[in-house]
Formats: structure tokens, sequence, C-alpha cells
């Protein structure tokens, strides 16, 4: 069935450095790409997104890419910050006309190491 | 955030009982999510409703019964409730017109007994 796969399951930095979380989804007809920040005990919150059209979009330390022909998007994290540290859950959506669907990956979880 | 919540935050019944999780919107987002969130799985939808009185399934919809009576109400109801649906569950909303955006509540902790 239809799935995106998220690596890593875990990733550690240091405080200044980047992070870089990868996820690859298999139903092509995907066409809008979130990314949300979860914090311990809270829900989850949209950081970044992007739609099929477009290839790369950043919004200040953040950034996602997207290469549809791989069927693979990324996350960039500049510069993290100790408040970075959370779990982060992509997600690849398809919708209109005759149904919607939005997987979800099994989520990252970022330590950013003061 | 506060546009959506959730009733009970936490729940602890014991198998077989029914249980009802509420979910209410001050936005009048057409559509409505019910998830579950479990180590290692991520988030997984129960049911999805794209307006009042239209409920359809998701990836995992198998002992929960969903309705929307109103648009600004989701419950979804556990008719009797196994040990595998402990979890935290996730309602969210969007609007039609916006991009596809799902604004989550603030969550539901279920503990099955």
């Amino acid at each position: 069935g239809e799935n995106v796969e998220q690596h890593p399951s875990t990733l550690s930095v240091q405080e200044g450095d980047s992070a870089v979380i990868k996820c690859t989804y298999s139903d092509s007809a995907s066409n809008y790409f979130p990314w949300y920040k979860q914090e311990l005990g809270k829900r989850p919150q949209l950081i970044i997104d992007i739609r099929s059209n477009v290839g790369e979009k950043k919004d200040q330390r953040i950034a996602v890419t997207l290469n549809k022909t791989a069927k693979h998007f990324s996350l960039h994290i500049t510069e993290t910050q100790p408040e970075d540290s959370a779990v982060y859950f992509c997600a690849a959506h398809k919708g209109g006309t005759g149904g919607f669907k939005t997987i979800f990956g099994a989520g990252t979880r970022l330590f950013v190491k003061a | 955030d506060a546009g959506i919540t959730q009733s009970p935050r936490y729940k602890i019944t014991e198998t077989g009982r029914q249980v009802t999780l509420m979910c209410h919107q001050t936005w009048s987002h057409s559509y409505m999510f019910w998830y579950r969130q479990d180590l290692g799985h991520g988030l997984r939808l129960i049911y999805y409703s794209a307006a009042a009185d239209i409920t359809d399934k998701g990836e995992v919809p198998d002992g929960y019964v969903v309705s929307r009576s109103k648009t600004e109400n989701f419950p979804l109801t556990l008719e009797s409730a196994t040990r595998s649906q402990t979890s935290v569950y996730f309602c969210a909303s969007r609007d039609l017109r916006a991009q596809e955006t799902q604004y989550f509540g603030p969550g539901t902790r279920l503990l099955v007994l």
C-alpha cells in the first residue's frame, strides 16, 4: 500500500550545526508535502510545506526540497538551536475529486545539544 | 490553535467499555480528521469528514465509529474498547478553500486496561 518512509528515526546534532531529515513517498499522485514539529506532550504544528509544482521553499532557518521524479523530499534546518529539539513528521497528501489521503512518516526525533 | 479543542484530555477505561472522544472547532472548517499516534507509527488516520453528515474511513477505522451532525463537532466513539486502542488521539481540521494545512487539537491520551 501507499506509505511514507522517513529517515533517520533519531538525529543528534550539535547546536549551530545543520540537520537534514529525508522522506520518500510511494504515491505519485501526492501533491502536497507538509512538515510538522511536535514538542513533547504537545500537538503537531505545521512548520513548512511545499506543493508539487515547487522544487524548494525556504523560511528563515528551515527549508524543504522536493524531487518529484525520485518521490523524495527533505527538511533542512540550519544553525540549529536547543529549541529545535522535537519530533518532526513529514507527510504526503493527495486530494481533489476522487479521494483524499494524507500519509505521515513515522517521525524523526531531533536532539540539539547545547 | 485554541480554535480546536478536545475532551477529555486524559481517559482511563476498561476493555469492553464504550468511550467517546470529543472534538470541537470554532473555525467552521469543512474538513475534520481523527488520528491516532503510537510509537513507531507516526500519525495514522482513523476517519475523516468532508462536511456535516459526510464521513469516510481512513487507514485504521476498525473498532471506531464517527458522526458529524454539526460542522463544528466530530466525536469519535470506541464501541468496545480494546487494549490495542491505547494511544494518543488527535483531532484536526482544515478549511475547504485554504491550502491543505491541518490544524491539530491538543490530543486525548487514552489508556485501556
